[in-house]
């Protein structure tokens, strides 16, 4: 059974940076796309972007700028890196394994909450 | 970007009722539209793809419909572990964008 499970600093400071890692356990990331969602507390749902395994990616254009997605050469975990954080980036961070046929998310990681505070 | 409108934002009803969500989407998507389930505390599940497809061990009393810009989710015979929030999400178009959410409460 396909697995998983976010890892990180559970609380960041404004204008310094947010990474995520996300270990993928049970099945193959190979012709999937490795994604990441977030969801502010009491609201809902925002994609991030995606690795797909080219190495390509594909970003939301409102994080763009500050947003980095990677696959780790063991190619069973990928990473998040949020530049120049402030509180809106505050949230659950969610890892998903979306595909290999369409752009939906079918497994999950459990989630982990990012606060970003002085 | 393809703005997505659930309604209703949230909508309580009784054990073994029946209850459908409406999804709209600013432009056509074909039938580019998943439905997520989500209870509190946890991560969402995919439901549904390509509109009214049922993933794999999703109960038969969920069902989806529509296409273009008009899609339903229905519940039928409501069960205590329906009652959680619905999410409608295209993927046609980047970026990926999800529906309001709809809750559902128990009457």
């Amino acid at each position: 059974q396909v697995q998983l499970q976010e890892s990180g600093p559970g609380l960041v400071k404004p204008s310094e940076t947010l990474s995520l890692t996300c270990i993928v356990s049970g099945g193959s990331t190979s012709n999937y796309y490795l994604s990441w969602f977030r969801q502010p507390p009491g609201k809902g749902l925002e994609w991030i972007g995606y690795v797909y395994n080219t190495g390509s990616t594909n970003y939301n254009p409102s994080l763009t700028n500050r947003v980095t997605i990677s696959e780790a050469s063991s190619k069973n975990q990928f990473s998040l890196t949020l530049n120049s954080v402030t509180t809106a980036d505050t949230a659950v961070y969610y890892c998903a394994r979306c595909g290999p046929l369409r752009l939906v998310a079918d497994h999950w990681g459990q989630g982990t909450l990012v606060t970003v505070s002085s | 970007d393809i703005q997505m409108t659930q309604s209703p934002s949230s909508l309580s009803a009784s054990l073994g009722g029946r209850v459908t969500i409406t999804c709209r989407a600013s432009q056509g998507i074909s039938t580019y539209l998943a439905w997520f389930q989500q209870e509190p505390g946890k991560a969402p599940k995919s439901l549904i793809y390509g509109a009214s497809n049922l993933q794999s061990g999703v109960p038969s009393r969920f069902s989806g419909s529509g296409s273009g810009t008009y899609f339903t989710l229905t519940i039928s015979s409501l069960q205590p572990e329906d009652f959680a929030t619905y999410y409608c999400q295209q993927y046609v178009n980047y970026p990926l964008t999800f529906g309001g959410g709809t809750k559902l409460e128990i009457k």
